[in-house]
């Protein structure tokens, strides 16, 4: 049964805190994603990875970094957590593919609250 | 953007009705995927439609796509109070997913 995890499911951090939140997938995925979802707004992109150590901006990257030093494995940073970071976060993965987009999978999401 | 805009943006009917939930974007793309998020989860793929196809059916989902009107429509039949959730539509332009707001459909028993 495939499977992408992520770290938490809830997490509350404060104000100026270093956040990290991990996604592990075990489908030997080369492509791996972190979206925030916020009421109104849908899924908006923040940072993805085609292959270990590399990394491609989204959509809204600022106050974001991310980390992939393993192929089953992809971290979102929160360098200085604020209060607008309060969201639902959730990690994706998918096969590589020469055009066009194959399915995501999506992992159960961690809800941040920032105080 | 060619984010995709769904519509409505809610649904609310009984057991054993058809859903019909449309999706428009506004630039060309290579497919265009939904998805089904129940309430606080992850999204789950639900079918794939490319760019050279017109519908495709799976169970009891049926896709279109009018990539002359740039629009897709995601048809439920004799839905179950189990399809109670959000469905998204996402379009492809090269590799990356550009996900619409969703539709919330509420199956009532």
């Amino acid at each position: 049964d495939v499977k992408v995890t992520q770290s938490s499911r809830y997490l509350v951090k404060r104000t100026g805190e270093k956040v990290f939140l991990e996604c592990v997938q075990d489908m030997d995925h080369e492509n791996m994603f972190w979206y925030r979802q916020d009421p109104g707004l849908g899924l908006r992109l923040i940072y993805f990875s085609y292959d270990v150590k590399m990394k491609e901006k989204g959509d809204i990257p600022e106050g974001y970094s991310v980390s992939r030093e393993k192929k089953e494995r992809f971290s979102l940073i929160l360098e200085s957590a604020s209060t607008n970071q309060t969201s639902m976060y959730l990690c994706a993965s998918s096969s590589r593919t020469g055009r066009g987009g194959n399915e995501q999978f999506f992992g159960p999401g961690t809800r941040l609250t920032v105080l | 953007s060619q984010q995709g805009e769904e519509d409505p943006q809610a649904l609310s009917i009984q057991e054993g009705e058809n859903a019909t939930m449309n999706c428009s974007y506004k630039t060309s793309i290579n497919n265009l995927q939904w998805y089904r998020q129940n309430s606080g989860r992850g999204l789950v793929h639900l079918i794939l439609i490319r760019s050279n196809e017109r519908e495709k059916h799976s169970g009891r989902l049926r896709v279109t796509l009018d990539t002359s009107k740039k629009s897709s429509s995601l048809l439920i039949t004799a839905s179950r109070a189990a399809d109670t959730a959000s469905y998204f539509c996402a379009t492809v332009g090269y590799s990356t997913l550009t996900f619409g707001k969703g539709t919330m459909l509420l199956v009532s028993p």
